[in-house]
């Protein structure tokens, strides 16, 4: 199975919004709604950030959001802060039931 | 709340078996609604997906990994295992246990994560 494709890096200032995308098939992204997002500082263990494709577990505040068109994903970050500066990563289960990431995107807040 | 922590060697050498165990605390590994995973990640790249374990025993494996992978769960302590044969140093890596949302979502605990090398 093959990473889902995402960008290196994405950059912008604070207070901007970015969005990072995450770029799969029919066989993952494209087929099921359950794609997830992480945030990873280094060092550290990853954090979820989004489940289903949309949804927000308890605690991540509403400056980030999930969507999805076809076989790509899409995380947004509104009204950038400085504590968002980290590297990200998608993840989505597959038709053979297991699970691929995405190569990771480094998120610099300029 | 739910914590879980891995536990195994930091050092491993080339053509051993990689043994590592996680253990769950603050809740029951039994819990049907999740599953038991681990996941690695080699220095400076991405996250990679080794597997995954229900309480009842089924397992699921990454293709690429699935020859040399073997996951147990262990009810009675509360621990899942994994065992990485014939390692070489591209198994080196930071490897972590979480738990998974049923059989298809979100890995919503993490580990600390242990860091594991393979040299001689």
């Amino acid at each position: 199975q093959s990473a889902l494709t995402q960008p290196a890096s994405v950059s912008g200032s604070p207070g901007q919004s970015i969005t990072i995308s995450c770029t799969g098939t029919s066989s993952d992204v494209g087929g099921y709604n359950y794609v997830s997002w992480y945030q990873q500082h280094p060092g550290k263990a990853p954090k979820l950030m989004i489940y289903e494709v949309s949804n927000r577990p308890s605690g991540v505040p509403d400056r980030f959001s999930g969507s999805k068109s076809g076989n790509t994903a899409s995380l947004t970050i509104s009204g950038l802060q400085a504590e968002d500066e980290a590297d990200y990563y998608c993840s989505s289960y597959t038709s053979s039931s297991t699970y691929v990431f995405g190569t990771g995107t480094k998120v610099t807040v300029l | 709340q739910v914590q879980l922590q891995e536990s195994g060697p930091g050092l491993v050498k080339p053509s051993q078996t990689l043994s590592l165990t996680c253990t769950v605390s603050g809740g029951s590994i039994s819990s049907g609604d999740y599953y038991w995973s681990w996941i690695r990640q080699p220095p400076g790249k991405g996250l990679e997906w080794i597997g995954y374990i229900y309480y009842s025993g089924s397992t699921y494996y990454n293709p690429s990994l699935k020859s040399r992978v073997t996951i147990s769960v262990d009810t009675s302590k509360n621990q899942f295992s994994l065992k990485l044969s014939s390692v070489t140093a591209a198994d080196t890596a930071v490897y972590y246990c979480a738990r998974v949302v049923g059989p298809y979502d979100a890995f919503d605990i993490w580990g600390q994560g242990t860091m594991v090398t393979v040299s001689s």
